[in-house]
């Protein structure tokens, strides 16, 4: 079974980094087509996906934050983190890891999806 | 990069109604749709990935369809635990750009 646990501070001051650790079990990262993304949620709002790291440590990052994001991968520990740099009080959000893999239903392609979510961690940002 | 737009933003409806939920992609996407169902206080719930292929554990009454770049979620009748909101999701770009999202509920 697939679990997932987002970690870190609730609070962060405005200009601050950001440093969150996505823990997980029922599944490695060095698996092929396996991944682990980070979606956020600010209160009442949407999704917003910010990146993702794959099992060959391909990583791909939402354009509008690009420049701020970070993620990596601890496979030995069954980690991955996320790290966004001069965070705003905009960034309040819930912050969700989920692991995603590549279905395969007669594409060439995977098509990938979140199939398991953690509960998420609400981080404000204030000073 | 992609915009996913949904209609309805929300709708009522009665237990045992057909419901549908459209989400239109701003340029192709061939079928890398997913659909997920949130409840408050919980993380989303993958239903649909590939536009039209149900993920393993979800109700049948759920399906999903695509003509072009627009994508159609169909509840079949409506059950107390479907009051929800529903997002789409595009994942062929790197973005994985979600919709606003639709919420259904109690009429």
């Amino acid at each position: 079974q697939i679990t997932l646990k987002e970690s870190g501070p609730t609070l962060v001051r405005p200009t601050q980094t950001l440093t969150l650790t996505c823990s997980f079990s029922g599944f490695s990262l060095s698996t092929h087509a396996e991944g682990v993304g980070w979606i956020r949620q600010s209160p009442g709002k949407a999704l917003e996906c910010l990146g993702i790291i794959y099992w060959d440590d391909d990583k791909r990052y939402n354009p509008s934050l690009k420049t701020r994001v970070t993620i990596t991968k601890d496979t030995s520990k069954n980690q991955v983190v996320l790290t966004m740099t001069n965070m705003d009080p905009v960034d309040t959000a819930t912050y969700f890891c989920a692991h995603t893999k590549g279905f395969r239903n007669g594409w060439a392609i995977p098509r990938y999806a979140f199939d398991f979510w953690g509960h998420g961690t609400m981080v404000t940002v204030s000073s | 990069d992609i915009q996913m737009t949904q209609s309805p933003s929300s709708l009522s409806a009665s237990v045992g109604d057909r419901v549908t939920i459209t989400c239109r992609a701003s340029q192709s996407i061939s079928n890398y749709l997913n659909w997920y169902q949130q409840k408050p206080g919980m993380p989303p719930k993958l239903l649909i990935y590939g536009a039209s292929t149900l993920q393993s554990g979800v109700p049948s009454r759920f399906s999903g369809s695509e003509s072009g770049t627009d994508f159609t979620l169909t509840i079949s009748s409506l059950q107390p635990e479907d009051f929800a909101i529903y997002y789409c999701q595009q994942s062929y770009t790197a973005s994985f750009t979600f919709g606003p999202g639709t919420k259904v509920d109690i009429k």
